[in-house]
């Protein structure tokens, strides 16, 4: 069985860092590309950041490139997203997502980790 | 970047109801189009990938159609548990964006 479980969230202030961890199991993690999605507070949701299955191709919004850094330990079978320059439009749920091959869709969505990002 | 827009924003119907919900891009991602269902304080669930694929395991009342830069959702016979929350999403491109999403209520 696929699992996602993401941790790391909490409150931060304006201009801080954060690390969340996305641990994976029930799939040969290394073969598959990985995603961030968030949700803001009552609102919908947005594509953050993917990268493929050795790492080394990653892709980010424009709204948190230059901030934000993912990255992969296979052998740890943990995604990570670093999250530096905190803002309060940041303040989100953060998922972290299985991409399926050819398809790029998610198929499989961990339970999100919230970040709140406040003075 | 490419823009998703669905609507409706909103939607009331009943159980038994069929539902359509339409998505549109601003510029042709072919069939890279994908259906999510999100119910409150959960993750987003896949439904439909490349346009008209059920993701296994998705009762096969839902169904999509489309390509190009027209899309729609249809659940063809409501039922209480599909009352939530759904998202377009396009993976032509990154950014891979979402449709604002639509809510679909019991009237």
């Amino acid at each position: 069985e696929v699992q996602l479980l993401e941790s790391g969230g909490g409150l931060v202030q304006p201009g801080g860092s954060l690390r969340l961890s996305c641990a994976a199991s029930g799939f040969t993690f290394s073969n598959y590309a990985m995603s961030w999605v968030r949700q803001a507070p009552g609102k919908g949701l947005e594509w953050v950041s993917a990268i493929s299955g050795s790492g080394g191709s990653t892709n980010y919004a424009d709204s948190v490139k230059g901030r934000f850094t993912i990255s992969r330990d296979n052998s740890k079978n943990t995604l990570y997203l670093q999250m530096n320059s905190l803002r309060g439009d940041d303040t989100a749920v953060y998922y972290c997502a299985k991409v399926v091959d050819g398809y790029n869709n998610f198929d499989y969505w961990g339970q999100g980790t919230l970040v709140t990002v406040s003075s | 970047d490419i823009q998703m827009t669905q609507s409706p924003s909103s939607l009331s119907a009943s159980v038994g109801d069929r539902v359509t919900i339409t998505c549109r891009a601003s510029q042709s991602i072919s069939t890279y189009l994908n259906w999510y269902q999100q119910k409150p304080g959960k993750a987003p669930k896949l439904l439909i990938y490349a346009a008209s694929s059920l993701q296994s395991g998705v009762p096969s009342r839902f169904s999509g159609s489309g390509s190009g830069t027209d899309f729609t959702l249809t659940i063809s016979s409501l039922q209480p548990e599909d009352f939530a929350t759904y998202y377009c999403q396009q993976s032509y491109i990154t950014p891979y964006t979402f449709g604002q999403g639509t809510k679909l209520e019991i009237k």
